[in-house]
């Protein structure tokens, strides 16, 4: 089993640029979420999916999109990107359903992103 | 506003000795909490969680300490081993799916 595996593993782009990050899980868990990671801020939820079909926004949705596409992929698309969104994006699945409440989430490696 | 918070940025351990990483939350309606190790360019791997009903929860050299009075949980590691030098990041849930992450704690086990 992969787990949870994202691609690319880096990016650059120049402002105003569109790009989907893409992200796969092979542990048939219901639950996936996009998070983000800035030095000294911790991992802050972007957008999660709690079933195929469904899609919520987190702590920090502004300026991203996402599409739970079946149950094993997630993406997360920056439409126009701008230099506040220079991060290091992770992807995450979890086997909570809908009104179970949390349990542990497995992560990806991790997309590192710049926009210049 | 900052629900879980992690206040050391950084704590160096002898090997050997034990590593306590602290973190401090304001959210009374949290009631599972975890605790997640990351090394450079990986995502978080799950370390061991705990649920409000209980105040310890142990598994090998790894426990877990709530104390839901103070709103303050604590991760011991005894013995510390050279591999567990990385960032540590506490989180938490309000009966949600969602989880609150704090800031991390990079902890570094001198031989």
């Amino acid at each position: 089993n992969a787990g949870v595996t994202q691609t690319p593993k880096f990016q650059v782009l120049k402002t105003g640029q569109s790009m989907t990050l893409q992200c796969a899980q092979d542990m048939n868990h219901n639950s996936m979420y996009w998070y983000r990671q800035d030095p000294g801020m911790g991992l802050r939820l972007i957008y999660y999916s709690a079933s195929e079909g469904t899609t919520d926004k987190g702590e920090v949705p502004n300026g991203y999109n996402v599409s739970r596409l079946n149950k094993r992929e997630f993406s997360l698309r920056l439409e126009s990107a701008a230099p506040s969104q220079t991060s290091v994006y992770f992807c995450a699945s979890s086997e909570a359903t809908p009104g179970q409440g949390a349990l542990e989430q497995y992560f990806g490696p991790g997309t590192r992103l710049t926009v210049t | 506003d900052q629900q879980v918070k992690q206040n050391s940025p950084s704590l160096s351990v002898q090997e050997g000795r034990i590593s306590i990483l602290n973190c401090d939350y304001t959210n009374s309606m949290f009631d599972y909490f975890l605790w997640y190790k990351k090394y450079p360019a990986e995502g978080p791997t799950f370390l061991i969680s705990i649920s409000s009903i209980k105040d310890k929860n142990e598994d090998g050299r790894f426990t877990v300490f709530l104390n839901k009075s103070a709103k303050h949980l604590s991760l011991h590691i005894v013995p510390s081993q050279p591999g567990d030098s990385a960032v540590y990041f506490c989180a938490a849930s309000a009966g949600a799916q969602k989880l609150v992450f704090g800031q991390g704690t990079r902890l570094t086990i001198n031989p």
